[in-house]
């Protein structure tokens, strides 16, 4: 089945890092995504891994990928005020590599 | 390169009528998707065309249908509206010259029915 589960809500510090989980249901996922929406705005790629690696590493952002736990993680290190925002993981079938099914997002809250 | 351009922004529909929203790809990008976004439901899927033809479709009722015009513009209509329509409509499109499945989304539509 198709279904991308994610928490609701996020509160962290400024300057702490922010772990976002995710759980998916498709073994056969070929792309997992993180997908950043700001206020009034579109959704925007952050990063994504794709299915026969464990961690992707990009500046700030580390993706850990645990495809037996089907475990999607997006840490963010040094979390700012800028990084307020809905989070979303998203995966794409092996099947139907065009239809990309999105989590309920995690609203990321940063304290001062 | 211009981004996704959605049309209208805002719209505001009764019961019953039916909506029509626009939709126009990044400049050849040839795949375009469709989603519904609400607080409860988070983004759902409702739709993807490639080359005027759909290729996937989510688990919508017959209300919701779309189409893609030659180039690659595309169009979705909800007829028959109701009150659960209400939410953002989002679309997407996609080069699919890398194979990463990268969709950029336009700001969206955002619906209200009365």
């Amino acid at each position: 089945g198709e279904d991308v589960e994610q928490s609701l809500f996020l509160s962290v510090r400024e300057g702490d890092s922010s772990v976002i989980n995710c759980t998916y249901t498709d073994s056969s996922s070929t792309y997992l995504y993180w997908y950043k929406q700001e206020p009034g705005a579109g959704l925007q790629l952050l990063t994504y891994i794709f299915s026969n690696m464990d961690m992707k590493q990009d500046q700030r952002l580390t993706v850990l990928l645990n495809k037996k736990d089907k475990h999607l993680s997006l840490r963010i290190a040094d979390t700012q005020t800028g990084d307020s925002a809905i989070y979303f993981c998203a995966e794409s079938m092996l099947s139907s590599a065009s239809k990309i099914i999105f989590g309920s997002g995690t609203r990321l809250s940063i304290r001062p | 390169k211009a981004g996704v351009t959605q049309t209208p922004r805002y719209l505001i529909k009764t019961r019953g009528q039916q909506v029509t929203l626009s939709c126009s790809p990044i400049s050849g990008h040839r795949s375009v998707s469709w989603y519904q976004q609400t607080p409860g439901q988070g983004l759902q899927f409702l739709f993807e065309y490639f080359s005027e033809t759909q290729r996937n479709k989510g688990n919508f009722p017959g209300r919701f249908s779309g189409r893609q015009f030659s180039n690659s513009r595309s169009e979705m209509n909800v007829s028959t509206l109701e009150l659960g329509d209400s939410a953002l409509y989002l679309c997407a499109s996609n080069g699919d010259s890398t194979n990463t499945g990268e969709l950029f989304f336009g700001e969206g539509s955002r619906l209200t029915v009365l």
